[in-house]
């Protein structure tokens, strides 16, 4: 089944406690994202890559880093979390560089105490 | 970056009753993705519109881009509880970026 996995899909934690939030798609697609969701804001993209090793900044790039070493996997890590940094992160792909359609993972709700 | 506004933010419909929400950006969009987010879920692609003025129908959801392509609207006729969820467009810049409307949710009485 063609999918995307996130992993925690729940996490409380402290300030200052480094996080990695796990994504992985079994569709070979090229193009992944972060997304972070807030209550009225929509969603806003964190950082994207366009293939291995080839990753850039989105909208709201500042306290995340990320790593796109398989095609596969794209970690989205949180290397000093703070409590702005609350909110339901969703990770997505999709085929080809861009402007195609995207497959949601469930989502991971983080919460920073 | 890119700016896309949705309205309405909110709409609570009557069974039976049609819906609609609007994209609007000051710039000309490349195209349009609408996404459909069920309550605790996750969003879920519905469709995409590229070339001016173009229309898509899905059953009983009609998608339009302006023939300016700076707007967007989904239509839904006849809602059921079904189509309770939050609803939004997307634009996908550069081939690269990706920019969110902020979503209209919609709560359908029965």
């Amino acid at each position: 089944e063609a999918q995307v996995t996130q992993n925690p899909r729940y996490l409380i934690t402290v300030t200052g406690k480094k996080l990695t939030v796990t994504c992985s798609q079994n569709m070979n697609h090229e193009y992944m994202s972060w997304y972070r969701q807030d209550p009225g804001l929509g969603l806003r993209q964190i950082y994207y890559s366009m293939n291995v090793e080839v990753t850039d900044k989105g909208d709201v790039p500042e306290g995340y880093k990320v790593s796109r070493k398989e095609k596969r996997n794209f970690p989205l890590i949180l290397e000093s979390p703070s409590p702005n940094q609350t909110s339901l992160y969703f990770c997505a792909s999709s085929a080809g560089t861009g402007g195609q359609p995207q497959h949601f993972g469930d989502g991971t709700r983080l919460s920073i105490l | 970056g890119q700016q896309v506004m949705q309205i309405p933010q909110y709409q609570h419909v009557q069974e039976g009753e049609d819906f609609t929400t609007y994209c609007n950006s000051s710039t000309t969009l490349s195209n349009i993705q609408w996404y459909k987010q069920r309550p605790g879920g996750h969003p879920v692609f519905l469709i995409q519109l590229v070339k001016s003025g173009e229309v898509k129908k899905q059953k009983r959801l009609t998608f339009q881009f302006g023939e300016a392509k700076k707007n967007s609207s989904l239509h839904i006729t006849a809602t059921q509880t079904t189509d309770v969820g939050t609803y939004f467009c997307a634009e996908t810049w550069g081939y690269q970026k990706v920019t969110f409307g902020t979503g209209t949710k919609l709560q359908v009485i029965p």
